[in-house]
């Protein structure tokens, strides 16, 4: 198994830009979790979903950012417009949505917005 | 409130001897546990995991962890330390009211450093 992909690895963009962060869940998980990490605030979620349907997004930091999950085995974290204070490591995340599955994560998108 | 905390920013240790990272947690209810790593420029790893059963847990890579109901704790050890296991070592626990789907709530990260 691929594990967890996300693309891109890195991201660099200038304040007011679109981005849009991708991820691959493991095949078969249906629970998948957006995470930012800063030194800041540390490891924070975002957003997650299950069976495709987002359950609890109120770790959104605002209306500018957005997460959809078209499908089982995609999903999108979009920013726009990007904030230099958006600057993070985004992961990506998923389980086997039931009690005591671990999460197996993504190896990140780091994110710089000048 | 429930949350996880683990009260030390960095732990150092020389090589070959015991390790213990720590956390605490606070949740309703019996808790899921557990421990992730994560190695510079990586995502997190899974480590090891309580659920029920016996307290002491044994994971990846020589790690164990003790869950102590009465001290709400589950800190991390290793008999022996090695220094690739310099990383960021991170405390997570099932959160009991978003539901049933697995979220997460993760303590701070406590960086670990070995040295030789």
């Amino acid at each position: 198994d691929a594990g967890v992909i996300q693309s891109p690895r890195h991201e660099v963009t200038e304040m007011g830009q679109e981005v849009t962060l991708r991820c691959k869940p493991i095949s078969g998980h249906n629970s998948l979790f957006w995470y930012r990490q800063t030194m800041m605030r540390g490891l924070e979620l975002l957003i997650y979903f299950n069976n495709n349907v987002p359950i609890d997004d109120s770790g959104m930091p605002e209306d500018r950012f957005s997460a959809k999950m078209p499908n089982a085995s995609f999903s999108t974290l979009k920013i726009q417009p990007s904030e230099p204070r958006d600057s993070a490591v985004y992961f990506c995340a998923s389980s086997l949505g039931t009690v005591g599955n671990e999460q197996f994560f993504g190896p990140g998108t780091r994110l710089t917005v000048l | 409130a429930q949350s996880v905390a683990q009260p030390e920013d960095q732990v150092n240790v020389a090589e070959g001897n015991p390790l213990t990272v720590k956390c605490t947690y606070s949740v309703s209810g019996n808790p899921y546990l557990f421990w992730y790593v994560q190695y510079p420029n990586r995502g997190l790893q899974f480590l090891l995991k309580y659920i029920t059963g016996d307290n002491l847990v044994k994971g990846s890579y020589g790690f164990e962890a003790e869950f102590n109901k009465s001290q709400t704790s589950f800190h991390l050890k290793k008999p022996s330390a090695l220094v690739s296991d310099s990383a960021l070592y991170f405390c997570a626990v099932r959160d009991m009211e978003r539901g049933s789907q697995g979220n997460l709530i993760f303590g701070k990260g406590t960086k670990l450093s070995v040295k030789p």
